[in-house]
Order: C-alpha cells, then sequence, then structure tokens
C-alpha cells in the first residue's frame, strides 16, 4: 500500500521567514510529486510538481525532491500571512500501472505578523 | 474561480434520502474523479473516470454511485447514507489519468460539497 506521510503541524513561522515543509513516501516507483495549497473552507490548488530529482523554483517556492531518500519538501521564501493554509502532498507512481495519485494529510501552516 | 463546478455546494440530508451531487468541467480534460475529504484525513480517493469509463473504483460502499455520462459531466448519486459518510466531497479533472507529464497529470479541483448526514 501506497502511504505519504507529512507532519500535520501546525507549523509557525514569523511573517519573512522560510517555510519548510516536508512529504516522505514508500513507493520507490513514485515518478510525480505535487504540492496544492488549501485554505480551510476551500478546494486543493496546485502549486508546483517537480519530476526530477534537486530543486525547483517558482516565485518564492521552491520544491525539492530526492528520490534515494523518498522525501520531497517544499520551501517558501518571505513567508506571508496569506501563506497561512493546508499544504498537501501527492504522489503519483506506476505501481500496477495506476497513475492516480496519493495523498498525504496535509501540514497546516501559520504565518504570524 | 475554477474550470470546474460542483453543485449543491451545501447538503443536509436524512439517512433515507436520496440525492445527487453533480460536477461539471469546462477545460477540456478527458478524466474526472470523486474525492472524500474528512477532517483530520487525507483526501480519499472515490472513483476516476477516463474518457467516460470507470478506470478506478477505490472500494467505495455501493451506497455511492458514480456517473459519468460524458467527459465534461460527473454525478455522485447518494441513498441511505451513514452519519460518517458526513465530509466534503471534491471532484476534480485532468487531461488523461492515464498520461504522465504535468499536462496530462495536473488535477484541477472544484470547491466541493460540504455534506451533512443526519
Amino acid at each position: 500500500q501506497k502511504e505519504v506521510e507529512q507532519n500535520s503541524g501546525p507549523l509557525s513561522v514569523p511573517e519573512g521567514a522560510i517555510a519548510s515543509l516536508n512529504c516522505t513516501y514508500s513507493d520507490r516507483g513514485s515518478q510525480s510529486f505535487f504540492w496544492y495549497r488549501q485554505y480551510s473552507g476551500k478546494s486543493p490548488e496546485l502549486i508546483m510538481f517537480i519530476y526530477s530529482n534537486g530543486d525547483k523554483e517558482d516565485g518564492r517556492f521552491t520544491a525539492q525532491l530526492n528520490k534515494a531518500s523518498q522525501y520531497v519538501s517544499l520551501l517558501i521564501r518571505d513567508s506571508q500571512p496569506s501563506d497561512s493554509a493546508t499544504y498537501l502532498c501527492a504522489v503519483k507512481g506506476t505501481s500496477g500501472g495506476s497513475y492516480i495519485p496519493t495523498f498525504g494529510r496535509g501540514t497546516s501552516l501559520i504565518v504570524h505578523p | 474561480e475554477t474550470g470546474v463546478t460542483q453543485t449543491p455546494r451545501h447538503l443536509v440530508m436524512g439517512m433515507t434520502n436520496k440525492k445527487s451531487l453533480k460536477c461539471e468541467q469546462h477545460l477540456g480534460h478527458n478524466a474526472m474523479y470523486w474525492y472524500k475529504q474528512s477532517a483530520k484525513k487525507p483526501l480519499e480517493l472515490m472513483f476516476v473516470y477516463n474518457f467516460k469509463e470507470q478506470t478506478e473504483n477505490n472500494s467505495v460502499p455501493s451506497r455511492f454511485s458514480p456517473e459519468c455520462p460524458n467527459s465534461s459531466h460527473l454525478f455522485l448519486h447518494l441513498h441511505t447514507l451513514q452519519p460518517e459518510d458526513s465530509a466534503l466531497y471534491l471532484c476534480a479533472s485532468s487531461q488523461d489519468s492515464g498520461l504522465a507529464g504535468a499536462r496530462g497529470e495536473t488535477q484541477y479541483f472544484g470547491p466541493g460539497t460540504r455534506l451533512l448526514v443526519l
């Protein structure tokens, strides 16, 4: 059974700091990795995806993937109160031919002024 | 607002009622999904349709019955639900559930239906 683990938090950081969110996964065959942001009472929205080992940057967001260690992380630089939300990690692999993503429980991030 | 719409946004039903949730996507996608999101639990995949064909049924009880008449519309028919079925039901779509690569894999979620079963 494929598992995706995230610390539920909450992770509390001051405004302007770097928020670091981590995700580990069990399926070594996983190939695609996604970070979604979900505000309270709203639906998830895609922030970033990553496929290759290393870093991928998009504005204030950086996704980091290490397939050997089976973890993917999301860094948020210059955190803003508007970044306060739950961040969901999703992992897709090809086990059994399924391309369906497995989601983690999400990490709650609080950015305080 | 996303290209995926869901109605109703809120629903209260008794255990003997029959109701349906509707999802419509305006993105030209071929794959549609139903997820259940309960408090403190990960998103649970329920059903996947790809090109109108059901490709995944994640051991969902028969009191939930999906219907996909075309690639743009997805329904979830509900009957004799239990209080533990109360949750946020999310619809999502993607280009194609069988494609690798961001273009095929990225899922776009609707706003969800908040369901309360009494």
